[in-house]
């Protein structure tokens, strides 16, 4: 059966602190991945998301950014940290059932710069 | 753009109460359409989904949905709510043979005992 890993759980940064945050999802190959946020009220909102390696689609301009260095390895990134990055992140995975694609998602990281 | 609107962000409700959460999405073309649903401490996860053919899906614990083309409408409903049903409830369209889904707001239910 497929899984997705996602750690650390939670993490405190410093404002201007680097950022690495890492995805991994077992049982599939190929998979579509993706990175959202998740702000209370707000809903998910799209960050990243990568149809194969080296591939990665940016939705909102922001500090962040993606890499996908393996077919089932996605990481999140930033070189200086914002107090805005605070937040929830999720990883989150799908393939292509006859063109649907249902996501399933990590635990997420609770990510707080202080 | 597309967009899911959740039309309440809070519901409270007594056990045994009739649960209905709204949804509506912009997207004029053929959709799929899914809620999620986030337990307190745990992952988000499907509730239900719809792809195509009967309306009217179920779904896990006793959930189903409607899906009203002509309303762009999607809305969750549980005859008779439970204490464990309190959780963030998330409303998500996809079109079809798109990989991206876009997500409602939520809505936090909290089921009194």
């Amino acid at each position: 059966s497929q899984t997705i890993h996602q750690w650390p759980a939670t993490l405190v940064q410093p404002v201007g602190s680097p950022l690495s945050l890492e995805c991994t999802v077992e049982g599939t190959s190929n998979p579509n991945l993706y990175w959202y946020r998740q702000a209370a009220g707000r809903g998910l909102q799209l960050l990243f998301y990568s149809v194969g390696i080296g591939q990665i689609s940016s939705e909102v301009p922001q500090n962040l950014s993606a890499s996908r260095p393996q077919d089932r390895q996605f990481i999140l990134s930033s070189k200086k940290l914002l107090l805005s990055d605070s937040g929830f992140y999720l990883c989150a995975w799908s393939v292509s059932d006859r063109g649907h694609y249902e996501q399933y998602f990590g635990p997420g990281t609770r990510l707080t710069v202080t | 753009a597309q967009s899911v609107s959740q039309h309440n962000h809070h519901v409270i409700l007594s056990e045994a109460a009739s649960l209905e959460l709204g949804c509506n999405y912009s997207y004029g073309g053929t959709v799929n359409l899914f809620w999620y649903v986030q337990y307190p401490g745990q992952h988000l996860q499907l509730l239900l989904k719809y792809f195509s053919g009967d309306p009217l899906v179920k779904g896990i614990k006793g959930f189903e949905a409607e899906f009203i083309k002509s309303k762009f409408s999607f809305n969750l409903r549980k005859p008779s709510v439970q204490w464990s049903d309190t959780a963030e409830y998330f409303c998500a369209v996809s079109y079809t043979g798109g990989f991206k889904t876009i997500f409602g707001a939520g809505t936090r239910l909290f089921v009194k005992a």
